[in-house]
């Protein structure tokens, strides 16, 4: 069962525009969520994270909004840059007992 | 300079064959974690430990194998009786247990099951 779902695998964006990555779960009881990113031959790095008591957190060029009525995570990232190409992948944690992780979605930011 | 590493990067074995993936850390972390990932799907937790000589089983123990003798290991066995074992594994550790603790990954093992 996918609790954590990206239902976008790819996405592609102009350098310097918005970059809108949207993740979707099922599991009420999820009160954490985090992003990662990958590059290709790395594992993932923790990027931003966001506790369900709060519905935004930003941090620098990166933002994410919780949306627990619609049960909906967003990343946004403004402006994109080229070095933003990679894959991103979201998380979510009910009570500190388990970590759910979607597929991912592919970024590339074109010059 | 700190970190996880993963050995070996590729890994290959033939059907029926155990084999261990290696993963260490010097971050003097508490927790450390075994994750798979599969096309088209997010990690999934095999295996957890969040203090030395203990451990829990994630989602998807079954043909897997732990062990946690020192803080530094977390060495993952994929036995003969893990039906899909040819997948990316990945390993990761945090501060303390508990799943909200940034984890750190390391940087994964492809094994290929022939």
């Amino acid at each position: 069962d996918q609790q954590v779902k990206q239902n976008s695998p790819s996405l592609s964006v102009q350098e310097g525009r918005i970059s809108i990555l949207n993740c979707d779960y099922t599991n009420s009881m999820f009160d954490y969520f985090l992003w990662y990113k990958k590059y290709p031959a790395e594992g993932p790095t923790f990027l931003i994270s966001i506790s369900s008591i709060k519905d935004k957190n930003e941090d620098g060029r990166f933002t994410v909004f919780l949306n627990k009525s619609a049960k909906h995570l967003s990343l946004h990232i403004v402006p994109s840059q080229p070095g933003d190409s990679a894959v991103y992948f979201c998380a979510a944690s009910a009570e500190r007992n388990d970590m759910r992780f979607g597929a991912g979605t592919r970024l590339t930011v074109k010059p | 300079d700190g970190g996880i590493t993963q050995s070996p990067k590729y890994l290959f074995r033939k059907e029926g064959q155990n084999v261990t993936l290696s993963c260490e850390q010097n971050l003097n972390h508490d927790a450390m974690y075994w994750y798979r990932q599969d096309p088209g799907q997010g990690l999934r937790l095999i295996y957890y430990s969040q203090i030395v000589n203990d451990f829990q089983k994630g989602d998807i123990a079954e043909g897997y194998s732990v062990s946690r003798e020192k803080k530094e290991s977390f060495p993952l066995t994929v036995t003969s009786a893990q039906k899909n074992p040819t997948a990316f594994y990945l390993c990761a550790s945090s501060i303390a247990g508990g799943f909200t603790d940034t984890q750190y990954f390391g940087p994964g093992t492809r094994l290929t099951v022939l």
